[in-house]
């Protein structure tokens, strides 16, 4: 089946930039995804991107897409303790609307 | 407030017994989820309906069961015949427009 591809983990020092990288090999996949999920507790969309725009920016957050290598990237500026969680990156393709997730991400944010 | 309910958030439940974990959602959403979170295995996806009165095996079926009557409701059973059935469940649900995927907090599901 398809597949979502994430590094397990990323340690950061706090008020640094940090950023998480996913692939995915479903090149029919329309939106793509980045959900936060903090201890105990379910996953909150953060941001989302549609597979014909290159980049989006949200605040802090910068989302990059590379259609080409199936490459999507979330920057977070200014990283602060607060941003310690586990991040998902999931795509949906156009026609089976199941959203598939990658093995999550935990950031880890040092004082 | 629009959103989606999972109940109980913790749950114990003895080997051999049945249990069902309740999901509701109030967002008119056609399309429903169940997903199993265990660490460093991310979301696989159990059960998922896209209509009333349908429902379709996901990845990890065996050992679950579903039901769809009404629009809001989705409810999972954990069946006995479930062999590991210790982990985090999650209820998602799809709109039309976005595909943004609403969560609920999870059930925490332990076999004592």
């Amino acid at each position: 089946g398809e597949d979502v591809e994430q590094s397990l983990f990323l340690s950061v020092r706090e008020g640094d930039s940090s950023v998480i990288n996913c692939t995915y090999t479903d090149s029919s996949s329309t939106y793509l995804y980045w959900y936060k999920q903090e201890p105990g507790a379910g996953l909150q969309l953060l941001t989302y991107i549609f597979s014909n725009m290159d980049m989006k920016q949200d605040q802090r957050l910068t989302v990059l897409l590379n259609k080409k290598d199936k490459h999507l990237s979330l920057r977070i500026a200014d990283t602060q303790t607060g941003d310690s969680a586990i991040y998902f990156c999931a795509d949906v393709s156009g026609g089976s609307y199941i959203p598939t997730f990658g093995r999550g991400t935990s950031l880890i944010v040092h004082p | 407030d629009g959103g989606i309910t999972q109940s109980p958030k913790y749950l114990f439940r003895k080997e051999g017994q049945n249990v069902t974990l309740s999901c509701e959602q109030n967002l008119n959403h056609d399309a429903m989820y169940w997903y199993r979170q265990d660490p460093g295995q991310g979301l696989r996806l159990i059960y998922y309906s896209q209509i009333v009165n349908d429902f379709q095996k996901g990845d990890i079926a065996e050992g679950y069961s579903v039901s769809r009557e009404k629009k809001e409701s989705f409810p999972l059973t954990v069946t006995s015949a479930q062999k590991n059935p210790t982990a985090f469940y999650l209820c998602a649900s799809i709109g039309d427009s976005s595909a943004e995927a609403f969560f609920g907090q999870g059930t925490r599901l332990t076999v004592v």
